[in-house]
């Protein structure tokens, strides 16, 4: 079974510009989560996708970022524009809403603003 | 609001010694703990998780893990470390997974990094 799979695994843009990072979640896992880690701090839960819909996006830090998933299949987080501080390590996890109760992490993107 | 506090940022224990990470959280229901490891490179793995039960949880590579609702702790240990442990250690909680909707996004601790000294 393929995991959770993010492009592009090190993205590196100058302020201002826009950086769109994308998500595939393993097979049938309605649930989708981002989460985002700033260097130095902890990792925080961003928003969490059941299906295509959004059930939580409390933790969007505002509103440069957009969040889809179109078809309830893969995600993806847009940043437009991009500001220093959106640079960190973004975190994608799915699960499946019945069978498993914890979540399963891709690798991140690594994202530098320049 | 929820939080997750892991005191020490580094810890460095020589190989074969024994291993504990600290890890107190403040929840205001029922705690759904994790503790999750990174490698160099790789994404997020989990070690082990704990809902109710046995407050001695035990988890891959070896680890374990002890929940203590009286001091709001759940901290990870393991007997004797290897090498190939040296990686960043982080603890979360949340809510129990509601049937259909799944679990709702974690809080995690700052981390700590595990270095192994030969």
């Amino acid at each position: 079974e393929a995991g959770v799979t993010q492009f592009p695994s090190h993205s590196v843009i100058e302020k201002g510009q826009t950086v769109t990072l994308r998500c595939d979640p393993i097979s049938g896992h309605d649930n989708l989560y981002w989460y985002r880690r700033v260097m130095g701090k902890e990792i925080k839960f961003l928003l969490h996708f059941v299906k295509e819909s959004k059930q939580d996006e409390s933790g969007m830090p505002n509103n440069r970022f957009l969040a889809e998933r179109t078809g309830g299949t893969y995600s993806t987080l847009k940043v437009q524009p991009a500001e220093l501080e959106d640079s960190g390590v973004y975190f994608c996890a799915s699960s499946h809403p019945l069978r498993d109760t914890e979540a399963f992490f891709g690798q991140g993107t690594r994202l530098t603003v320049v | 609001a929820q939080s997750v506090t892991q005191p020490d940022i580094h810890i460095t224990v020589s190989e074969g010694a024994s291993l504990e990470l600290r890890c107190n959280y403040s929840y205001g229901a029922t705690p759904y703990l994790f503790w999750y490891v990174q490698s160099p490179g790789q994404g997020l793995q989990l070690l082990l998780k704990y809902f109710s039960g046995d407050t001695l949880v035990q988890g891959i590579k070896g680890f374990e893990a002890e929940f203590k609702r009286s001091q709001s702790s759940f901290n990870l240990r393991k007997p004797s470390v290897h090498w190939s442990d040296a990686a960043e250690y982080f603890c979360a909680v949340g809510a129990y997974p509601f049937e259909g909707g799944g679990a709702d996004g974690l809080t995690f601790g700052k981390g700590t990094h595990l270095i192994i000294q030969p």
